[in-house]
């Protein structure tokens, strides 16, 4: 089945600075790749997705890339606020059944 | 739509006891899927239905947790007996098939002492 890797488990930036999130994923045929925002004791929201026929897409400060031959996505975040600071989690949905596999997240950190 | 509705917030049960947790998908969604998680293991997909129709359990983790979902609209996942380390957040998500966005109940929170 379909196993998606984020690294590291914790990033830590300074404000207004920008903040790369990575995944990896390994089946082929995975064909869209959400990306989820967890702030504490809340549940995980939709931030940006990208389908497999775009290579990359911008919502004002964050985008996600996607390169399909390495089989790896990424969210970018310029200009980080404290209000960044969360969890985030890289997924992916698989086959015509459509299952959603989540990565295990990532603490980002904006420091003041 | 109120969204994905889980109920209870929050369970506090002893060892050895039941432990019933429920969902209500929003209207119209027909794939739901459940999801534990904890700091060690992230969000871990248990279950998943497609039109009420289990498609991939693999996640359960032991006989001891069972899922079910008579219909559109309500989901139960069950831990019978219960363990300690059964303690975690319980996510409830439902979207309409193929590529869209899921969206998350508020979860459950179980603790077993």
């Amino acid at each position: 089945g379909e196993n998606v890797e984020q690294h590291p488990s914790t990033l830590s930036v300074q404000e207004g600075d920008s903040a790369v999130i990575k995944c990896t994923y390994s089946d082929s045929a995975s064909n869209y790749f959400p990306w989820y925002k967890q702030e504490l004791g809340k549940r995980p929201q939709l931030i940006i997705d990208i389908r497999s026929n775009v290579g990359e897409k911008k919502d004002q400060r964050i985008a996600v890339t996607l390169n399909k031959t390495a089989k790896h996505f990424s969210l970018h975040i310029t200009e980080t606020q404290p209000e960044d600071s969360a969890v985030y989690f890289c997924a992916a949905i698989t086959g015509a059944n459509s299952k959603l596999t989540f990565g295990k997240g990532i603490t980002l950190s904006v420091r003041p | 739509d109120a969204g994905v509705i889980q109920s209870p917030r929050h369970e506090v049960t002893e060892m050895g006891q039941e432990v019933t947790l429920r969902c209500k998908p929003i209207s119209g969604h027909n794939s739901l899927f459940w999801y534990r998680q904890t700091m060690m293991r992230g969000l871990e997909l248990l279950i998943y239905f497609n039109n009420n129709v289990p498609i991939d359990d693999s996640g359960m983790p032991e006989d001891r947790f069972s899922a079910k979902m008579p219909n559109a609209s309500f989901s139960t996942l069950k831990i019978q007996p219960s363990e300690p380390r059964d303690s975690a957040v319980y996510f409830c998500a439902s979207k309409i098939q193929r590529n869209t966005e899921a969206f998350f109940g508020q979860g459950t929170r179980l603790t077993v002492v």
